[in-house]
């Protein structure tokens, strides 16, 4: 199963681009990676999922290279309540069961 | 209006009760899931249900049993509660079930805290 590592924390001001970075040195030929966004006291909400080069949409993008053993979301001038756990995940077929890992906790700071 | 929706949000109980948490689904999704959330934000999976039908089931102790009585609900009943089960509780559903559940978003509920005293 395709394990994610990602930086525990980041500190952003308001109006700048986060750039947020994970690896899945593992990932198999058929794993999607896909992000969530988590706020205190809420469920995950889904972010953005690509396979691979560049998918974008209204909240973010997701930049995957040709090697696939990395990604990174991208968050254009983030505000205050961009504040919030981001998880990176991988999954694929033979692993639907969806892991988890540790997330990147965001601050953005005034 | 809410998609995937928990009950109760908080609950809080003591040690050899025995509860039970309801989730709901409103999106037409062939697959639930319940999370159980540490307080160092872990998200483990424990079940998966596909079509009422049990597709995961991780190393959970035997007290904790999912019901799924129709795809709309999967409710997870927990025997003789212990300190370490709390936690917060996910339920969550996608779209696509078994092996095509993989590049379908998880769409979550706001959980529920469970506080065992």
């Amino acid at each position: 199963l395709a394990k994610t590592t990602q930086p525990i924390s980041m500190d952003s001001y308001e109006g700048q681009e986060v750039n947020i970075t994970c690896s899945h040195n593992n990932i198999a030929t058929n794993d999607y990676i896909t992000w969530y966004q988590q706020f205190p006291s809420q469920g995950p909400r889904f972010i953005i999922q690509g396979y691979k080069t560049k998918v974008t949409n209204e909240v973010a993008s997701l930049f995957i290279p040709a090697d696939r053993k990395s990604s990174t979301l991208s968050l254009p001038r983030v505000s205050l309540s961009d504040t919030a756990v981001y998880y990176c995940l991988v999954v694929g077929d033979s692993s639907y069961k969806l892991i988890f890992g540790s997330g990147t906790r965001l601050l953005v700071r005034p | 209006d809410t998609a995937v929706s928990q009950t109760p949000k908080y609950l809080v109980t003591q040690m050899g009760n025995d509860k039970s948490i309801k989730c709901e689904q409103n999106l037409g999704h062939d697959t639930m899931y319940w999370y159980k959330q540490d307080s160092k934000k872990f998200l483990k999976i424990m079940f998966s249900y596909n079509n009422k039908e049990l597709i995961i089931n991780e190393t959970v102790p035997n007290r904790f049993s999912p019901k799924s009585p129709d795809k709309a609900h999967l409710n997870l009943h927990i025997n003789s509660l212990e300190l370490g089960d709390s936690a917060v509780y996910f339920c969550a559903s996608s779209q696509e079930g078994g092996q095509g559940a993989y590049n379908s978003p998880l769409h979550f509920g706001n959980g529920t805290r469970l506080t065992v005293t």
